[in-house]
């Protein structure tokens, strides 16, 4: 069964202006890492912004920022200033045992000129 | 050149096949990873591995085996392919615990 789950399939969002993908998710592990990866046309899967669990500061990259909600197992992307390069499947993920990843089933982002 | 290689990018292929794709990283990462990606259902692993010695069932292994024939190379075979393995095939390497996962390009594998 999924545990990550990312309720948007697709959004958009106005070139300059900030949005939000969400994501939830459900783990038993005390210890665990989250992450959003970004997926453009060119199917590469590239590392957005990670987060460690136990710490409590929400972690930022440039105009990727997560706001993480331990208690409500919620990890939510915003990105601010769109561009067109934002456009691409954004994946929710953490880790298991071993490192293993458990992936959402993504959101698209569209991002309008 | 890239960290992390798959080949072929894409292949395609007739029900009953024998298959193999092929990872192979120059990041020195212990941790390897097979995971296939679904449209609406998003990577799932299918293998993984810690170590030359070390390889562990995903999620959905069940049609797939592996082989870890170096620190670096790590194959992925269907060994009778059918249609429904067609996917987006992701090989994956970390250093360990909790550190970002590394990804190949992908290889788009669709079986007739």
């Amino acid at each position: 069964a999924q545990t990550v789950t990312q309720s948007q399939p697709e959004m958009s969002v106005q070139e300059a202006e900030t949005v939000t993908l969400s994501c939830t998710y459900d783990t038993s592990e005390s210890d665990y890492y989250l992450f959003w990866y970004k997926q453009p046309p060119s199917r590469q899967m590239i590392l957005v912004i990670r987060q460690e669990a136990y710490k409590q500061q929400n972690a930022t990259e440039n105009r990727f920022s997560v706001n993480f909600q331990k208690a409500a197992k919620s990890f939510s992307l915003k990105i601010s200033d769109s561009q067109l390069g934002d456009a691409a499947m954004y994946f929710c993920a953490h880790t298991e045992y071993g490192n293993k990843l458990v992936f959402g089933a993504g959101t698209i982002l569209r991002v309008k000129s | 050149d890239a960290d992390v290689t798959q080949t072929p990018r894409n292949r395609i292929t007739k029900t009953g096949k024998r298959i193999m794709l092929e990872c192979s990283q120059t990041k020195g990462h212990d941790r390897m990873y097979w995971y296939r990606q679904d449209p609406g259902l998003g990577l799932r692993l299918i293998y993984y591995s810690f170590d030359v010695k070390d390889i562990n069932k995903g999620e959905i292994s069940d049609g797939y085996s592996v082989s870890r024939q170096a620190q670096a190379k790590f194959s992925l075979s269907l060994e009778s392919a059918i249609p429904n393995q067609t996917a987006l095939y992701f090989c994956a390497t970390s250093l360990h615990n909790n550190q970002p996962q590394h990804f190949g390009d992908g290889t788009r594998l669709s079986i007739l």
